[in-house]
Parts: structure tokens; sequence; C-alpha cells
């Protein structure tokens, strides 16, 4: 069975803080892929980052990072020095060729960032 | 090209009424996806089609659901005798399904069903 889990439902911070976006992932498969993706309030969703299961190397993109770590299955998502812009629902997703390539998203992080 | 574009981007309908919400992929995308939100959800898988066959689809495809994606290009999904529980966001997603590659899917702008 493939799983994500965001226990982060709601998570408010100050312009300039730093913070963190939990990801948490359950499957069988030895090949798997992880995403995020931004949904600002316009509704769309906006494709952040792929990462498949044999590449656990760290990656950071400005001021987005994410750190993949396959022991604790975590997948989990850093913002630094926070804007407003920032602020939107925040989904992980998973995604197997077993499990046919539909992804399976986990329930959103809304992340507020106060001015 | 643009990305993906669904039409319309909202639509009220009473209950009992059909509703069909198109979908245009990105060109080159051989995959099209059909997903559902609802309100503090994330989005659902419903279906998915490589070029024009419907290869899966979800236990939460009940009949009075249909896809279809008749050229392998822009696909439709009507609803019939809509419910007041099938409000939700309906997201079209698209990509590039290759042996070994491109797995990231590009969602379009939804469309935003409510049922009276």
């Amino acid at each position: 069975a493939q799983k994500v889990t965001q226990a982060q439902t709601e998570i408010s911070v100050v312009e300039k803080e730093d913070v963190t976006l939990d990801c948490v992932y359950e499957t069988r498969d030895t090949t798997y892929y992880l995403f995020w993706y931004k949904q600002p309030p316009s509704g769309e969703l906006v494709f952040l980052i792929r990462r498949n299961s044999f590449d656990e190397q760290n990656e950071i993109s400005g001021r987005y990072s994410w750190n993949f770590q396959k022991s604790t299955s975590s997948f989990n998502f850093t913002i630094t020095a926070s804007q407003v812009v920032d602020s939107a629902v925040y989904f992980c997703a998973l995604s197997s060729i077993v499990a046919g390539n539909q992804f399976y998203f986990g329930t959103g992080t809304s992340l507020t960032v106060i001015p | 090209d643009t990305g993906v574009s669904q039409d319309p981007r909202h639509k009220i309908t009473k209950r009992g009424q059909n509703v069909t919400f198109r979908c245009d992929p990105i060109s080159e995308h051989n995959r099209l996806y059909w997903y559902r939100q609802t309100l503090g959800q994330g989005p659902e898988f419903l279906t998915y089609f490589q070029n024009e066959a419907q290869l899966e689809k979800s236990r939460l495809l009940s009949d009075r659901f249909s896809a279809e994606r008749p050229k392998g290009s822009f696909s439709t999904l009507e609803i019939q005798r809509t419910e007041q529980g099938d409000s939700a966001m309906y997201l079209c997603a698209s990509s590039l399904a290759q042996l070994l590659g491109e797995k990231t899917q590009y969602f379009g702008p939804g469309t935003r069903l409510l049922v009276l």
C-alpha cells in the first residue's frame, strides 16, 4: 500500500523565519518517486521537486531545500528566510511503477507567512 | 506550449444535472490523469489515460462518472446525475511517460464544481 502522511496541518511563521514541512511515506516498492507541490490560493498545483528512490542526495534550490532519508521514510522540505509569497498549501506525493504511476498525495500543510 | 488547461474553471449546477469538463494536456505528453480534491484534502486519483487508452480507474469513480480521450489529445470527464457530494475541485494532469524516465505530472488550474 502507498501512503503519504503530512502530520502538520497548519503552520504559521513570521517572515524571514525558516520553516520545515514534514513528509513521511509508506511503500513496499523499491523504485518510487517523491514529489513536492505548492498550491497557492489560486488553486493550481505547482511542481517543486521530484526525487527517485535511488537518489538520497539532498537538494537545494535557492531558499528551498529537501532532505530525503530512506532510513526514516521521510522527505522533508525546508524554506529558508520565508516570505509572504510562500504562503500556500504544500503537498507531498508518492508514485511508483507498481502502483500504476498514479500519485498518492498527503493531506497537505497550509503555510502562512506573517509579514 | 502554455501548460495544462481546463475548461470551465467554475461550474455551478443543480443536483441531477449532467456536467462535462474538458482538459487539454501539454501537447507532447502521452499520459493524462484526472484527480478530485475536496476542501482540506490532497488530490485523489480518479483515472488515467495513456494516449487514448484508459488504463486505470479508481474505486472512487462511480458509474455516474465517465472519462474519454478519443484521439489521445484532450480529455473529457462527464458526471451524470450530479449529487451534492460531487462538489469538489477536479484536477487534470499530464506527463510524458518513458520507460525509465519522466514521472512528473503537471497540473492544470482545475474545475471547481458546486452542486446545489
